[in-house]
């Protein structure tokens, strides 16, 4: 069974703080990797993929991508209270069936 | 440009009805996906269509389930004889290709009574 795995929270930070979300996957051939935002009642919302290695910025946004030890972070830099939301990550298993696996979910809550 | 759609945002039904939810992608998309999401719950998936292959139907939770796509643009999820257990927000997302970006639809709200 492929899994993603996030930790549920709620992750609670100060304003202009530095949240720090994590994701581990268990199939260790996944390729593409993505953060969504979700606000209640809304559908999710791309924020970042990543496909190699290393650290992606757009923003205040980082997306860090480890694959030997199989996790992937979002870190947001400046965090407002508008950052309040789910974050979900997902993975595309190395399956070639293109089936994403999402986490449950990270919600965080931004501080004033 | 214009992002998903979806139609109804909300449905309303009786246990036992037959649904029909509809996902219109992004044009030029040829991947889309039908997703499931219960209340507090994760993204299930559904079923994956890309081009015209045969769709990815390995999600489906029963064969009450079934989905199309016509033209490869436009498709409907059906959900025969529904029952309380199929209540959730039903999310279809596009892609340009496989294995990249998707983007959600704004959701169909699935309610049985």
């Amino acid at each position: 069974q492929k899994e993603v795995e996030q930790n549920s929270g709620p992750l609670s930070v100060p304003e202009g703080a530095i949240a720090s979300l994590n994701c581990t996957y268990s199939d260790r051939g996944s390729q593409s990797f993505f953060w969504y935002r979700q606000y209640s009642g809304k559908s999710p919302e791309l924020i970042m993929s990543i496909y190699s290695n290393g650290d992606k910025e757009d923003g205040r946004f980082t997306a860090q991508l480890n694959k030997a030890s199989q996790y992937v972070s979002l870190l947001i830099r400046d965090s407002q209270p508008s950052d309040s939301a789910t974050y979900l990550c997902a993975v595309e298993p190395n399956s070639g069936t293109y089936k994403y696996i999402f986490g449950t979910g990270t919600r965080l809550k931004v501080l004033a | 440009g214009a992002g998903v759609s979806q139609s109804p945002s909300n449905k309303v039904t009786e246990k036992g009805k037959d649904v029909e939810l509809r996902c219109d992608p992004i044009s030029g998309h040829t991947a889309l996906y039908w997703y499931r999401q219960s209340l507090g719950q994760g993204l299930e998936f559904l079923i994956y269509f890309q081009g015209n292959s045969a769709p990815d139907k390995s999600g489906l939770p029963s064969d009450r389930f079934s989905a199309e796509r016509t033209g490869g643009s436009v498709s409907t999820l059906t959900i025969q004889r529904t029952q309380q257990e199929d209540s959730a927000v039903y999310l279809c997302a596009s892609s340009f290709a496989p294995g990249v970006e998707q983007f959600f639809g704004p959701g169909t709200r699935l309610t049985v009574l």
